[in-house]
């Protein structure tokens, strides 16, 4: 999908690991999310943020931190991942807060 | 407590008939709802959405309808082609920010030739 550019694009983690989702963007948009899929569960809102500097929690953050200290860049952090953190992580944005959401095409993690 | 729901995990139709997809909500704040199709391997991608002053929205082969006071959508594909075969998932917001949704489990729809 057009927009935004996720790495890496699969990764197996031992739990305690740690690592970091990018999420890269090069049409200066102000709102970025990431969601999480897990089976029969549909998508899940992580984090997101309104702008460069700030972030906000969505409906499921505990585990996970993020950062957006350059606007192009959405940072999504796992400081000790854990079995339920497998999941296929997904980066969105929205070219304002009436606009619909667009998608990347995931990162799958697994994490034993 | 699943405030999006799509009761049914698939749907099979046959190619150039109708494709009627189903989303129940229970959270009446909601008054910006989305259906999303989504391919294996790729993310999800945007098909049309509707505002809740709206009961309709056409879109090519794609309406959406919205019953507010059954709290109920439906997205309907005329005809139904091949390639809309994907999993498709609606989707509600809230809080005047579109990006902040709550999605429904996904619907796997079957379209055959």
């Amino acid at each position: 999908n057009a927009g935004v550019t996720q790495t890496p694009k699969f990764r197996v983690l031992k739990t305690g690991q740690s690592m970091t989702l990018l999420c890269a963007q090069d049409m200066n948009h102000e709102y970025m999310y990431w969601y999480r899929q897990d089976p029969g569960m549909g998508l899940r809102l992580i984090h997101y943020s309104v702008g460069e500097g700030t972030t906000a929690k969505g409906e499921v953050p505990d585990g996970y931190n993020v950062s957006r200290l350059k606007k192009q860049n959405f940072l999504l952090g796992l400081e000790s991942a854990a079995p339920s953190q497998t999941s296929v992580y997904f980066c969105a944005y929205n070219r304002g807060r009436d606009s619909p959401l667009h998608f990347g095409n995931g990162t799958r993690l697994t994490v034993t | 407590d699943q405030q999006v729901k799509q009761n049914s995990p698939s749907l099979s139709v046959q190619e150039g008939r109708i494709s009627i997809l189903n989303c129940d909500y229970t959270n009446s704040m909601f008054d910006y709802f989305l259906w999303y199709k989504k391919y294996p391997a790729e993310g999800p991608t945007f098909l049309i959405s509707i505002s809740s002053i709206k009961d309709k929205n056409e879109d090519g082969r794609f309406t959406v309808f919205l019953n507010k006071s059954a709290k109920h959508l439906s997205l309907h594909i005329v005809p139904s082609q091949p390639g809309d075969s994907a999993v498709y998932f609606c989707a509600a917001s809230a809080s005047g920010n579109t990006g902040k949704l709550i999605f429904g489990q996904g619907t796997t729809l079957q379209v055959k030739p």
